[in-house]
């Protein structure tokens, strides 16, 4: 059972244009969320996270809004640049912190010139 | 500044084969250690976690074991490989709760 969904597999957006990379959740429970970046033959890397006390986290050009009613959670990324292609994890932690997360399937996103 | 290998990068496998991936962390003590596994269409599956030597747990029942002989060191192991045992293996570290850290990964494939 994926309790964590991310259901777009790919995005493409033009370079200066925003990215909107979303995820769904199932278990109530969780109260922490995150969201990874991987690069092709590298380990995904931390970008940004959220508790649920919060519905939103910014941190540059990254923002990562939280609708706990609606189980939702989106990255936004403005503007896009061709170095943010990458695929992108969410995730998810029931001890309100980073540890024993649940990953999505992951985006592909490509930021095209 | 600290430092995760994983190794090695690719490997196949043929079923029935004993499996043994590495992980260490260099430049921090008593990380928290994590294995995660990526099947095909499937998000990163928490395997398993260990908090100290000798100390791991098993989130899913599964043809895998762990130990962590030493602090820095978390070895992923199978007697008999399975065709389902394919994937991509993460080894991830973390100091206490904060976000993880991974490693590259390791590529396994079982014919």
């Amino acid at each position: 059972d994926q309790q964590v969904k991310q259901n777009s597999p790919s995005l493409s957006v033009q370079e200066g244009r925003i990215s909107i990379l979303n995820c769904d959740y199932t278990n109530s429970m969780f109260d922490y969320f995150l969201w990874y970046k991987k690069y092709p033959a590298e380990g995904p890397t931390f970008l940004i996270s959220i508790s649920s006390i919060k519905d939103k986290n910014e941190d540059g050009r990254f923002t990562v809004f939280l609708n706990k009613s609606a189980k939702h959670l989106s990255l936004h990324i403005v503007p896009s640049q061709p170095g943010d292609s990458a695929v992108y994890f969410c995730a998810a932690s029931t001890t309100g912190t980073a540890s024993k997360l649940t990953f999505g399937t992951g985006t592909r996103l490509q930021v095209t010139l | 500044s600290q430092t995760i290998h994983q190794w090695p990068a690719t490997l196949v496998q043929p079923v029935g084969s004993p499996l043994s991936l590495e992980c260490t962390v260099e430049g921090t003590s008593n990380p928290n250690l994590y294995w995660y596994r990526q099947a095909a269409g499937r998000g990163l599956q928490l395997l398993f976690y260990s908090v100290g030597i000798g100390q791991i747990s098993s989130e899913v029942p599964q043809n895998l074991s762990a130990s962590r002989p030493q602090d820095r060191q978390f070895i992923l192991s199978s007697k008999k490989l399975l065709l389902s045992d394919s994937g991509f293996y993460l080894c991830a570290w973390s100091p206490g709760n904060s976000p993880l850290h991974f490693g590259n990964g390791t590529r396994l494939t079982v014919t």
